[in-house]
């Protein structure tokens, strides 16, 4: 069974910069798993932020960037603002139309 | 603007069929452009994607939900369903759906990804 790892929690502080990993069990994630990123706000749905790597949605702050970065997804978020503390999932397609999403990293702004 | 709204009993007995619905505004399920999707959030494991449904009724379905799901479209009401048969308690979980969007590039697979949610329903297995 394949399985989709994302660091279980990070802390950034206002203004900060921090990177968030998504790891493939399989080995490395390379362009061809679309990664996509997503934001979940407590009561909340997801909302999508990054697809197909580093692609935004029209939606998306301009401070959020997607890439890869040692065999992983990332996601980057530069001048991190209070309301960026969220949950943020990724997910990842293995071929077809469906995907695995990442156990989530709990992001604290302090 | 596009809108999904969830809709259907919170409360499930077990191994009998959950059913929800998924009404969609602001655009049609008629649309060859997108396909339609239905994914799960529970605590003990996290985000889970149900399955897909196509304008056509192409279906593709998560292979270890495949044998209990079937999803559904009623283009005459711009909805589409979600059927889970034999549940327990580990379905218990939030249900979202949304709009699945996609690309083709040339001598590559077709590229899918999430675009709009619904606000998700919780639904409860328990007798």
């Amino acid at each position: 069974q394949t399985v989709v790892t994302q660091e279980p929690s990070l802390t950034v502080s206002p203004g900060g910069t921090v990177t968030l990993t998504c790891a493939s069990s399989t080995g490395a994630v390379t362009s061809g798993y679309y990664p996509n990123w997503f934001q979940q706000k407590p009561g909340q749905a997801p909302r999508a932020l990054i697809y197909s790597t580093s692609n935004k949605h029209s939606w998306t702050p301009a401070r959020f960037s997607g890439s890869l970065l040692g065999g992983k997804a990332a996601l980057t978020l530069s001048g991190v603002q209070p309301e960026d503390e969220a949950d943020y999932y990724c997910l990842l397609y293995y071929g077809g139309a469906l995907g695995v999403f990442g156990g989530g990293t709990k992001l604290t702004v302090l | 603007q596009l809108q999904l709204q969830e809709s259907g009993p919170g409360l499930v007995k077990p191994s009998e069929t959950l059913s929800l619905t998924c009404t969609v505004s602001g655009g049609s399920i008629s649309s060859s452009n997108y396909y339609w999707g239905w994914i799960r959030q529970s605590p003990g494991k996290g985000l889970e994607w149900i399955g897909n449904i196509y304008y056509s009724g192409t279906t593709y379905y998560n292979p270890s939900l495949k044998s209990r799901v079937t999803i559904s479209l009623d283009t005459s009401k711009n909805k589409f369903s979600l059927r889970l048969s034999s549940v327990t308690a580990a379905d218990t979980a939030v249900y979202y759906c949304a709009r699945v969007d996609y690309y083709d590039t040339t001598g590559y697979p077709r590229v899918y990804f999430f675009d709009y949610w619904g606000q998700g329903t919780l639904v409860t297995v328990s007798s």
